[in-house]
């Protein structure tokens, strides 16, 4: 079993239509938890964290997460074609240290 | 916002050569900071992480004769590809955080490494 997991997708949504992007982890351990989006041949920039139990809202974009289902995912709201892209979903341990593990990135395509 | 630096952002090197790649926190100390590899297509695999003035830490399956690290300051990692075969190509990203802040760590832009 994958530490990450993730549907690698891609996923297709129209503009303006809600993006829906799930991942879960296995080490029940894990503290803290990261949406990344990674355009082609560019390195990982941070969406979103979240450390909580809940929703976290940050302009168009949700995260929420579920310990006790070892669940998180990330809403995007008014999907624009810009938000085509790669997104990861990574997972950091109990110590904190920036130590992260990825999941395989989910292809989000936004059609106009 | 905190900033990591990486450089070459890419470099074609000839199959058997040694390859390094500097990692550098710009406005933060880093005694720590973590070397990714990415292929096409697939995620950031973890490779080591990279401990300020001790050894540093490989992940399972990955060389470390190969793949020599060095964090000689808290601001510069190094990583040498060494005897580099084309099947080192990928993308290699570091990133380092900042132990100032509560958040994510910082990547630096990657280098794309090209054996041929």
């Amino acid at each position: 079993q994958k530490e990450v997991e993730q549907n690698s997708g891609p996923l297709s949504v129209p503009e303006g239509a809600i993006a829906s992007l799930n991942c879960t982890y296995s080490d029940r351990g894990s503290q803290s938890f990261f949406w990344y989006r990674q355009y082609s041949g560019k390195s990982p920039e941070l969406i979103m964290f979240i450390y909580s139990n809940g929703d976290k809202e940050d302009g168009r974009f949700t995260a929420q997460l579920n310990k006790a289902s070892q669940y998180v995912s990330l809403l995007i709201r008014d999907s624009q074609p810009s938000d085509s892209a790669t997104y990861l979903c990574a997972v950091g341990g109990s110590s904190n240290t920036g130590k992260l593990i990825f999941g395989q990135g989910t292809t989000l395509q936004v059609k106009p | 916002g905190a900033v990591v630096s990486q450089h070459p952002s890419w470099v074609i090197c000839k199959s058997g050569t040694s390859v390094k790649i500097e990692c550098r926190s710009l406005d933060f100390q880093a005694t720590t900071m973590f070397w990714y590899r990415q292929f096409p297509k697939q995620s950031l695999m973890l490779m080591a992480t990279s401990n300020e003035g001790s050894k540093a830490t490989y992940e399972q399956g990955v060389e470390k004769d190969k793949f020599l690290i060095n964090h000689a300051s808290l601001t510069l990692s190094t990583l040498t590809v060494t005897s580099a075969h084309p099947e080192d190509s990928s993308f290699y990203i570091c990133s380092a955080r900042d132990p100032g802040s509560s958040t994510e760590a910082f990547f630096g832009q990657g280098t794309r490494l090209t054996v041929v």
